[in-house]
């Protein structure tokens, strides 16, 4: 079946444009998150939703950052008015519940590169 | 702060040869989960331990658990050039903590 997948796969984007990443989840997987990589780094944890709860939106780095997820299975994240240090691998995984022992599906990212 | 780190940072060795790694972490968990990552982009998950758990196997896998310690291991047998990667160990439940990862270099 269909894994993860996110788009686009690269974006080249100029300093204080907004830009909008896509994440489509394994079908029925009820929970989504997204990490953010910068280069040669972990992953470092950015926003979590589960089913209808709210988001653990924890992670996020600034409130240029959001995300949503409608209907309970597309992500989108927004980063509002970019910056340099916003170049990074942005990576979106889905699991299909929370909690422990469950294993994340990770897409294979969208590459940021703000100029 | 990282919840997970990995020893060493990076490793080289011959193929054929067996690689390990091992993960430090800081505060009890459930379970510990090994990933690989190709290329810089998406993340494989390899196995699971969990915290009543000591050793588990998978194919040319063996991840140990010490929770005494608050540490586990990624042995990987008969090292093949495929394996090279980064792997990652990660704590949590739900808000996964990934460490920097140890990068593996498989030497023909």
């Amino acid at each position: 079946g269909a894994g993860v997948s996110q788009s686009p796969s690269n974006k080249v984007t100029e300093k204080g444009k907004d830009v909008e990443l896509r994440c489509d989840p394994i079908s029925g997987h009820t929970a989504l998150y997204w990490y953010r990589q910068s280069l040669g780094q972990g992953l470092e944890f950015l926003i979590y939703f589960q089913g209808n709860s709210a988001p653990d939106k924890s992670g996020l780095p600034s409130d240029r950052f959001s995300a949503e997820r409608t209907g309970g299975s597309v992500s989108t994240l927004t980063i509002q008015r970019t910056q340099q240090e916003d170049s990074a691998v942005y990576l979106c995984a889905s699991s299909p519940t929370s909690g422990s022992y469950n294993e994340q599906f990770f897409g294979p990212g969208t590459r940021l590169t703000v100029l | 702060s990282q919840q997970g780190e990995e020893d060493p940072q990076a490793l080289s060795i011959q193929e054929g040869e067996n690689a390990t790694m091992n993960c430090s972490y800081k505060t009890s968990i459930n379970n510990l989960q090994w990933y690989r990552q190709n290329s810089g982009r998406g993340l494989v998950h390899l196995i699971l331990i969990r915290s009543n758990e000591r050793e588990k196997h998978s194919g040319r896998l063996r991840v140990t658990l010490d929770t005494s310690k608050k540490s586990s291991s990624l042995l990987i047998t008969a090292s093949r050039a495929a394996d090279t990667a980064s792997y990652f160990c990660a704590t949590g439940d739900d808000k996964i903590i990934f460490g920097k990862g140890t990068r593996l270099h498989i030497l023909p």
